[in-house]
């Protein structure tokens, strides 16, 4: 069964404090990891995707990286329009083409 | 339009009553999920369409459950006689459909079942 792990469920940063997300995941054949954003009461606002391990992407203040077995996201001084709760998905190989999520980490950055 | 567009955004509904749910694509994604977010959960899948076809329904919780697509647009998910644990948010995506597709999503409609 396909899984996405997030940690930390809820994380408080002081504005200008760096820090990681992490996604862990078990997929049977991995065609894409997805980060998205989500704040309250709106829907998921895409981020990045990731195809391969190694490969690494950047926007602002973020950046996602890639192994085989996990994902991260690192967040380079944050300011506190940060603020939301970071999901990650898998695309599981074969015929599906959901996407299976992760619970996502809320993550406050306090002025 | 410029987004996923999804109506209504909020449904209080009494247990026992049926609901529609409306999701309006982004113009010329051929692809639409839909996928429901509980309290404390993560993004639950629920049912994927290719144009009007429906290949991958493994997420509808049960069979009071369905959606259709019409026109390779616009989308509908029914909820028949409803129960309290069907309270959620559900959102809806649209993707161009291509190998390495990228799912957009709406701002979700907010179910309350009394």
């Amino acid at each position: 069964e396909d899984q996405v792990t997030q940690s930390p469920e809820a994380l408080r940063l002081q504005e200008g404090e760096s820090s990681s997300l992490n996604c862990s995941y078990t997929v049977s054949g991995l065609r894409g990891l997805f980060w998205y954003r989500q704040d309250p009461g709106k829907g998921p606002e895409f981020l990045f995707t990731l195809y391969s391990a190694g490969e690494e992407k950047e926007k602002e203040r973020l950046k996602a990286t890639l192994t085989k077995k996990e994902s991260f996201l690192h967040i380079t001084a944050p300011k506190p329009e940060d603020s939301a709760t970071y999901l990650c998905a898998v695309r599981p190989g074969g015929g599906a083409d959901g996407l299976t999520f992760g619970k996502g980490t809320h993550l406050i950055i306090q002025p | 339009g410029a987004g996923v567009s999804q109506s209504p955004s909020n449904k209080v509904t009494e247990k026992g009553k049926d609901v529609e749910l409306r999701c309006d694509p982004i113009s010329g994604h051929t692809a639409l999920y839909w996928y429901r977010q509980s309290l404390g959960q993560g993004l639950e899948f629920l049912i994927y369409f290719q144009g009007n076809s429906a290949p991958d329904k493994s997420g509808l919780p049960s069979d009071r459950f369905s959606a259709e697509r019409t026109g390779g647009s616009v989308s509908t998910l029914t909820i028949q006689r409803t129960q309290q644990e069907d309270s959620a948010v559900y959102l809806c995506a649209s993707s161009l459909g291509s190998a390495k597709n990228i799912q957009y999503f709406g701002a979700g409609t907010r179910l309350s079942v009394l």
